[in-house]
């Protein structure tokens, strides 16, 4: 594998369940990132980790809880979604948060019914 | 909170035609990266300019960087069927707090016929 991963590529959820979406670089990167993409919508950053630390949470809702247990994995736990919550979730990295140059995973598409 | 604008939202051309997709901002960027991401994919880093005034060019793809850096250009020379796609600028603000902090521009949808 190279690049970025995610898995599972798509995802129907009800508002009760609980999921986890996962991210794996195998680029040596530092940081990841968990991205939103809405329709209509520019990229909403979620999350950033820099060296396993969580360095920003952008506003984001608690039903919402990433995990980075190293800097090749990142989780996104899910929980008691709502269906505007549907979206396409991408992850992406860096050599570090401050490096400008981000790589992105081929997202998972995220139904929520 | 600081707004990328891109134009044009949606652009339907035919095949060998040129095109301009453009990225505005009021405030002046430390660097700016266009992406293109196909359906059911994630976006690709195209090219990133850091210096205002610079050019570069990716095959029949050039990227220009505003003098003041707070604006850029995608131009496309001879479109063809494989360049469709949705196109995205994203910029780091300078001299704001940009720890990682992509913002993305809206993107345009490019549609090339055949």
């Amino acid at each position: 594998e190279t690049g970025v991963t995610q898995t599972p590529r798509h995802l129907v959820m009800g508002m009760t369940n609980k999921k986890s979406l996962k991210c794996e670089q195998h680029l040596g990167h530092n940081a990841m990132y968990w991205y939103k993409q809405s329709a209509k919508k520019p990229l909403e950053l979620m999350f950033v980790y820099n060296f396993k630390e969580q360095t920003e949470n952008n506003s984001v809702p608690s039903r919402f809880s990433p995990e980075c247990p190293n800097s090749s994995h990142l989780f996104l736990h899910l929980h008691t979604l709502q269906p505007e919550d549907s979206a396409l979730y991408l992850c992406a990295s860096s050599i570090a948060a401050t490096e400008y140059e981000q790589y992105f995973g081929p997202g998972t598409r995220l139904t929520v019914t | 909170t600081q707004l990328l604008e891109q134009s044009p939202q949606f652009l339907s051309i035919q095949e060998g035609e040129n095109l301009t997709v453009y990225c505005n901002s009021s405030s002046v960027f430390s660097s700016l990266q266009w992406y293109r991401q196909e359906p059911g994919e994630g976006p690709v880093l195209l090219v990133t300019v850091v210096t205002g005034g610079e050019v570069k060019k990716l095959k029949r793809l050039t990227f220009q960087f505003g003098d003041a850096r707070k604006d850029s250009s995608l131009h496309i020379t001879a479109a063809q069927p494989g360049d469709t796609g949705l196109y995205l600028c994203a910029g780091l603000y300078a001299g704001g707090t940009s720890y990682g902090k992509l913002t993305f521009g809206q993107g345009t949808i490019l549609t090339v016929h055949p």
